[in-house]
């Protein structure tokens, strides 16, 4: 089957420690993205990739860094300068061509100890 | 820039009766549309997109859109809830030319038997 897997679905993190997400697809996209969704609020973009080895920041990059070495892997991590981790942390990918309609990963929950 | 405004975090509705969730976004050019539905602790899954052509857009689960591009709208409706369909939507705009996908804050659904 086709899809966008992340893991792990549960993450702790402890204070001034660095953690990695990791969003895996087979869909065969050329573009990744990270988003984190806090409660009542919609999903803010953290960072994307359009091609494997370039990336973009989003709107709140800072505390954050990604990687795209292979295409089908875009992992996140959470540096311990992001000094409010603790969120929902959603990955997608896009179809190519217009418009790049992006689909969604199971997402991850980072919590703080 | 672009921006999105669900003007209502939360609506309950009785199972079977009609539901209308309202979505107004702001931008300077040409935008492309999309619902998705979040359901608890999960990643967010496509409804329904608007692109061109016709302005009623049938997506999945009876689900429903009109584009008004004189009120900049694009509201969802379903005629007959379920129980099933208590989650979370979220409307989305992205520029025809750009690559970034804007969030609405969400509209948090709650069918009561």
């Amino acid at each position: 089957d086709g899809g966008i897997t992340q893991s792990p679905k549960y993450l702790f993190r402890k204070e001034g420690q660095n953690v990695t997400l990791s969003c895996e697809q087979n869909l065969n996209h050329d573009a990744m993205y990270w988003y984190r969704q806090d409660p009542g609020q919609g999903l803010r973009l953290i960072y994307y990739s359009q091609i494997v080895n370039d990336f973009q920041k989003g709107d709140i990059a800072e505390g954050y860094s990604v990687s795209r070495e292979k295409k089908e892997s875009f992992p996140l991590t959470v540096t311990s300068a992001q000094k409010n981790p603790t969120a929902f942390y959603l990955c997608a990918s896009s179809t190519p061509g217009i418009p790049r309609t992006q689909y969604f990963g199971p997402g991850t929950r980072l919590l703080v100890l | 820039a672009q921006s999105v405004t669900q003007l209502d975090s939360q609506v309950p509705v009785f199972e079977e009766a009609p539901v209308e969730l309202r979505c107004n976004y702001s931008s300077s050019v040409s935008v492309y549309l999309f619902w998705y539905v979040q359901y608890p602790n999960q990643g967010l899954q496509l409804l329904l997109k608007y692109l061109s052509g016709s302005t009623l857009v049938k997506g999945i689960n009876g689900f429903e859109a009109e584009f008004n591009k004189s009120q900049t709208s694009f509201h969802l409706r379903k005629p007959s809830v379920h129980i099933s369909d208590t989650a979370e939507y979220f409307c989305a705009v992205k520029q025809a030319a750009g690559n970034k996908l804007t969030f609405g804050g969400g509209t948090r659904v709650l069918v009561k038997p």
